[in-house]
């Protein structure tokens, strides 16, 4: 089974600062991906970075960039210039690579709540 | 593409009644997943449909609990004697197997049993 492990349930960043939020995941799998997503309050669930484990380039999609180390099994997030925007809930998740018809169960960490300070 | 959508949002009952949700995937998604989110947790796995049918449970799902898809559509969870453990956020979320690896997720329906 995988497990996924956030070891901090809270964090506060000055707005305009940069914020880095980490996530370390246990598995025997080769193939897998990875995820941020990112859920503001009383909002819904969405996806901030997607990470192929079989690509060594670290994702990025514009403020966001992750830093995954395949070998220790960790995966963090770097938010650069944060935003009042970026107040969420982030969840750290994996997910197997299947084939063609088989399903794929999410498995989520407990989140880091992310405070981004006027 | 309007998104995934579940009703009711909200939802109060007391012990020992019966609950619906409903969720409407993104249309032409055929694949179809419930969690549960606790306080303080993130989401947990609980069943997933594709088209309409229901490939896997998780232990999370008592027999108190049943979750149908009946066109391939849209998808009920039910929970039938609630007990004010039930008390949680139901997510869903929906994708199409020829792009398996993200899921798009709906509102939530937030679930407390009195």
């Amino acid at each position: 089974a995988q497990t996924v492990t956030q070891s901090q349930p809270e964090m506060s960043v000055q707005e305009a600062e940069t914020v880095t939020l980490s996530c370390t995941y246990d598995t025997s799998e080769n193939n897998y991906y990875l995820f941020w997503y990112k859920q503001p309050p009383s909002r819904q669930m969405i996806l901030v970075i997607r990470q192929e484990a079989y690509k060594q380039q670290n994702a990025t999609e514009n403020r966001f960039s992750v830093n995954f180390q395949k070998a220790a099994k960790s995966f963090s997030l770097k938010i650069s210039d944060s935003q009042l925007g970026d107040t969420a809930m982030y969840f750290c998740a994996f997910m197997k690579l299947r084939g063609s018809g088989g399903y794929q169960k999410v498995t989520f960490g407990t989140g880091t709540k992310l405070q981004v300070i006027p | 593409d309007t998104g995934v959508s579940q009703n009711p949002r909200h939802k109060i009952t007391k012990r020992g009644q019966n609950v619906t949700f409903r969720c409407d995937p993104i249309s032409e998604h055929n694949r179809l997943y419930w969690y549960r989110q606790t306080l303080g947790q993130g989401p947990e796995f609980l069943t997933y449909f594709q088209n309409e049918a229901q490939l896997e449970k998780s232990r999370l799902l008592s027999d108190r609990f049943s979750a149908e898809r009946p066109k391939g559509s849209f998808s009920t969870l039910e929970i039938q004697r609630t007990e004010q453990g039930d008390s949680a956020m139901y997510l869903c979320a929906s994708n199409h197997r020829d792009k398996q690896e993200t899921q798009y997720f709906g509102p939530g329906t937030r679930l407390l049993v009195l």
